[in-house]
């Protein structure tokens, strides 16, 4: 079993739509969680960060960290053809444990006018 | 606010050929860390380094060297060019670990072995 899985896609929705991008991970280790969205031809960029168990909102967009499934969720509200991007998800262990930050293999989603 | 800047944009190499992609940050980060992206398979971290004079590999450091004299700068060195090296190289720097580790990537640079 690989240390982070994240569905490929690619995800299709029209513009306004809801989105859920998901990851499941192994480790029970990683207590960072992140989101990186990454335009073509360009580098990550960092969307979303969060620390253990919750949920953080920041605009149209909402990050939730399930510790007890080892699932971490991306919503995106009315969604624009501006989110059209691949997105990664990222987790750490806590300091001590190392310096690596785990990706996803990403999702690529496109968003239709 | 330039932030983490690579250089050269694009690339073409022979095979057997040599070349070092370049990396600076401007953050005063203490880490630095070079991914190579290949389509499909998500980022796999080639070397990092926690600081100036210390460097460590990474899942797939064959082929490839780094040095980090300065905390602004972290070259990526290919001694001979393999066609298994065509991808697109990301560098990328944190203030450390755990909390820290949010990680800021420069613009990629996309190589070619022929």
């Amino acid at each position: 079993q690989k240390e982070v899985e994240q569905d490929p896609g690619p995800l299709s929705v029209p513009e306004g739509a809801i989105v859920s991008l998901n990851c499941t991970y192994s480790n029970s280790a990683f207590q960072y969680f992140m989101w990186y969205r990454q335009y073509s031809r360009k580098g990550p960029e960092l969307l979303m960060y969060t620390y253990s168990s919750g949920n953080k909102e920041d605009g149209r967009f909402t990050a939730q960290v399930d510790k007890s499934s080892k699932y971490i969720s991306l919503f995106i509200r009315d969604s624009q053809p501006s989110d059209s991007a691949t997105y990664l998800c990222a987790m750490s262990p806590q300091e001590q444990a190392g310096t690596a930050l785990i990706f996803g293999k990403g999702t690529t989603l496109s968003v239709s006018s | 606010n330039a932030g983490v800047t690579q250089t050269p944009k694009f690339r073409i190499l022979k095979i057997g050929q040599s070349m070092t992609l370049q990396c600076t940050q401007d953050m005063n980060h203490n880490y630095m860390y070079w991914y190579r992206q290949d389509p499909g398979m998500g980022l796999k971290l080639i070397y990092y380094s926690v600081g100036a004079g210390i460097t460590d590999k990474g899942e797939v450091p064959n082929g490839y060297n780094v040095s980090r004299s300065t905390t602004e700068d972290f070259p990526l060195r290919l001694e001979l060019a393999a066609p298994s090296q065509t991808s697109v190289y990301f560098c990328a720097s944190s203030y450390g670990r755990g909390s820290k580790n949010i990680q800021y990537f420069g613009a990629g640079t996309r190589l070619s072995v022929l």
